[in-house]
């Protein structure tokens, strides 16, 4: 069955460095993975999208990147700051534009 | 706000009740995805809706149903419910075109 795996329940990093998360998948072939943020108590917030296709992504600090290969996603947060502690989730989807989502890393940025 | 709207945002009940959860999309979406959320399995895919119509389901029990409303307003119905059914509820909603999922607040749903 479909599998997707992000290593690192938790992270914790400093202030202004770069967190890195990753997503692995199994047993599936996505035409699209995205990135969520997620607060306690609080809906899943969109990030970033990228096509099977397409190798990396920017949007401001963050990149991800998409090795189809290795089924592999990274996510970056480049300085990092304490308001980007959350939960962040890996989500896959084929065609149909369903999700599968990931149990999600909860990162946490120490000032 | 993030334009989802979810109704109620908590909500307590008894072992072997039903309960109503709602939800309205975004202005212009016409998809509707509901998910549960508990602390043990993560973000579960429940069911899809579009433009009034259910167009794919995961892992949906019997004892839920879902539909959506020619307003586009959505509908999960829960019966019998258990001790286990205990989670957040969330819907999302998807542009025509987009990919990225909206989500709304969710419903905090407790059985005692």
């Amino acid at each position: 069955s479909q599998k997707i795996e992000q290593n690192s329940e938790a992270l914790n990093i400093q202030e202004g460095k770069t967190a890195t998360l990753t997503c692995n998948y199994t047993n599936y072939s996505p035409a699209y993975l995205q990135w969520y943020r997620q607060d306690p108590g609080r809906g899943p917030v969109f990030l970033l999208l990228i096509r099977e296709n397409e190798k990396e992504k920017r949007k401001e600090r963050l990149k991800v990147t998409f090795d189809t290969t290795l089924k592999q996603s990274l996510f970056h947060i480049t300085a990092s700051q304490p308001a980007d502690s959350a939960t962040y989730l890996c989500a896959v989807s084929g065609s149909a534009r369903q999700l599968t989502f990931g149990s999600g890393t909860q990162l946490t940025v120490l000032p | 706000d993030s334009g989802v709207t979810q109704t109620p945002k908590h909500l307590i009940t008894a072992t072997g009740q039903r309960v109503t959860l709602r939800c309205s999309p975004r202005s212009g979406d016409l998809s509707v995805y509901w998910y549960q959320q508990s602390l043990d399995q993560g973000l579960q895919f429940l069911i899809q809706y579009y433009n009034g119509e259910e167009r794919a389901k995961g892992n949906i029990l019997e004892r839920f149903s879902a539909q959506q409303f020619p307003d586009l307003h959505s509908e999960l119905n829960l019966s019998s419910l258990e001790l286990g059914d205990s989670a957040l509820y969330f819907c999302a909603s998807v542009a025509p075109y987009g990919y990225g999922y909206t989500f709304g607040s969710g419903t905090r749903l407790t059985v005692v």
